[in-house]
C-alpha cells in the first residue's frame, strides 16, 4: 500500500509571496492532517480535514489555510510568506476515527528568503 | 494546558547499551499515545499506539510502556541503526468526535555509537 506522498518536497520562496503544498494521503484514509516542523518550536497542528470539511484547526494565523477534495486529496496555502514560516510542512493521513493512528509523509521542505 | 515533555533531550549510547527514553504528559482525557521515529529530513515514522496505562507493546528491539502520567520507551541492545529522534504524541480526548491534533513533545535525539 502506498504511503503519505507530498508535493513538491522542496520550495524556496521570497517574503510576501503564496505558496501551495499538496498532500496524497493513503488510499482509503479520509482524514488529513497538515503539521509545521520547526527546530524551536517542534511538530504543530495546523488544521484537519475529514470528508472535505475543517475540523479542527491549530493556533496559527489566518494565513494559513487549507482544502480538501472530494478524492482526500488536501492542499495548504500560506499567503504572504514570512521569514518564520520557513519549516517542514508535514501532512498525515488516518481512516478519521477519534483514537487512529496518523500516518505521515515525508514533508515539504519550504524555505523563506 | 494539554502537555508533553520528553527526556532526555538527546542521548547517547554504545551499541548494546540499553536504556530508557521518558515521555510525561498532562492531558484532560487521553485518547491515545503515539511513538514516532524521525529521521533527519524525513517524516515520522509510526511506531507505537497505547491506549490505557498499564498497556505495552514491542517491536524488535523497542518496548513502550504507559502509565496514568508518563511512557517509556525502552530500547534493548541498541544498534546503529535505532540512532534517530523519537517522538512522543498524545491526543487529548477534548475534540468530540473528531480525529484531534496530536500534541507532540520536542523528541529525544538518540545516538548510538558502535
Amino acid at each position: 500500500k502506498a504511503g503519505v506522498t507530498q508535493t513538491p518536497r522542496y520550495l524556496i520562496k521570497t517574503r510576501g509571496q503564496q505558496v501551495t503544498l499538496s498532500c496524497s494521503p493513503i488510499s482509503g484514509h479520509r482524514s488529513v492532517s497538515w503539521y509545521q516542523q520547526t527546530p524551536g518550536q517542534g511538530l504543530q497542528f495546523l488544521f484537519e480535514y475529514f470528508s472535505e470539511t475543517q475540523r479542527n484547526k491549530g493556533n496559527f494565523p489566518g494565513r494559513f489555510s487549507g482544502r480538501q477534495f472530494s478524492n482526500s486529496r488536501s492542499e495548504m496555502n500560506v499567503s504572504t510568506l514570512e521569514l518564520g514560516d520557513s519549516a517542514l510542512y508535514l501532512c498525515a493521513s488516518s481512516l478519521g476515527l477519534a483514537e487512529d493512528t496518523q500516518y505521515f509523509g515525508p514533508g515539504t521542505r519550504l524555505t523563506v528568503l | 494546558e494539554d502537555q508533553v515533555t520528553q527526556s532526555p533531550e538527546a542521548l547517547r549510547l554504545q551499541e548494546g547499551e540499553s536504556s530508557s527514553l521518558n515521555c510525561s504528559y498532562t492531558v484532560s482525557g487521553l485518547r491515545g499515545l503515539f511513538w514516532y521515529r524521525q529521521d533527519p529530513g524525513k517524516g515520522p515514522e509510526f511506531l507505537f499506539t497505547l491506549y490505557s496505562a498499564g498497556e505495552e507493546k514491542e517491536k524488535e528491539r523497542l518496548k513502550a510502556t504507559l502509565t496514568k502520567k508518563e511512557s517509556f520507551l525502552h530500547i534493548t541492545a541498541p544498534k546503529p541503526e535505532d540512532s534517530a529522534t523519537y517522538l512522543c504524541a498524545v491526543q487529548a480526548g477534548n475534540y468530540g468526535g473528531s480525529q484531534g491534533n496530536l500534541i507532540f513533545g520536542k523528541g529525544t535525539k538518540l545516538s548510538v555509537k558502535p
